[in-house]
């Protein structure tokens, strides 16, 4: 089962901050952040570990609530450049290995206007 | 950088038609997955594999195969191509198990089905 994203779309002008939230119905080992630019490939931004802090560069930055199975992606003061879509990427907390097999949510579309 | 190579980037096929897509990644990574990108559904698993010559199914197998005879190579195969294939494929590839590192993408075929 897909996470589930929100919201859909976010329109930011260039300085404001937006949230992304990701939520699963199955406990997760860890979830994924990428963004995909306008006829690119996504591109990996940040992992969130089980038991792991907090993490992030610069102005963007994830955390990962694992009692509610729900990560949020925090992009502050952004940049013309952060507009895409957005994707959280879902590894399930089953026994054994999942050799990296992930499940995407739907996608925010992020547009950031001067 | 790793990269991830898709061999056609626009593909117009006929219904019935088998079709092939191929993958190439340069960077010995274990773990190579095909997804179909459709607008609103985010990335789906269609198929993936873990070893040379290992494959597992992923969320959407139905109609299509895969071929893994090298590290290097996965190739994703429409037996008998229908309309509602039509879609944007991308193939990915994963260093070590829970993809911590995250995925590479590749950019993309953009398969027609007429």
């Amino acid at each position: 089962q897909q996470p589930v994203q929100s919201p859909q779309a976010v329109i930011l002008r260039e300085g404001e901050d937006a949230v992304i939230n990701c939520s699963s119905s199955k406990a997760l080992y860890s979830v994924h952040w990428y963004r995909q630019k306008h006829g690119e490939a996504p591109v990996f931004l940040m992992i969130l570990l089980k038991g792991g802090e907090q993490k992030g560069h610069e102005k963007i930055s994830a955390s990962f609530n694992e009692k509610k199975q729900q990560s949020s992606l925090y992009l502050t003061a952004s940049q013309l450049s952060y507009s895409g879509t957005y994707f959280c990427g879902t590894d399930p907390n089953a026994g054994g290995t999942s050799y990296g097999k992930l499940t995407f949510g739907q996608g925010t579309i992020l547009t950031v206007h001067p | 950088d790793v990269k991830v190579t898709q061999s056609s980037r626009y593909l117009v096929k006929r219904t019935g038609e088998k079709v092939f897509l191929e993958c190439v990644q340069d960077m010995d990574h274990e773990n190579m997955f095909w997804y179909r990108q459709d607008p609103g559904l985010g990335l789906r698993l269609i198929y993936f594999s873990y070893d040379v010559k290992m494959k597992e199914k992923g969320d959407i197998p139905e109609g299509y195969s895969v071929s893994r005879e090298k590290k290097e190579r996965f190739s994703l195969i429409l037996e008998s191509a229908s309309t509602n294939q039509t879609s944007m494929y991308l193939c990915a590839s994963s260093l070590l198990d829970r993809a911590i590192y995250g995925y590479t993408f590749g950019s993309g075929t953009r398969l027609t089905v007429v």
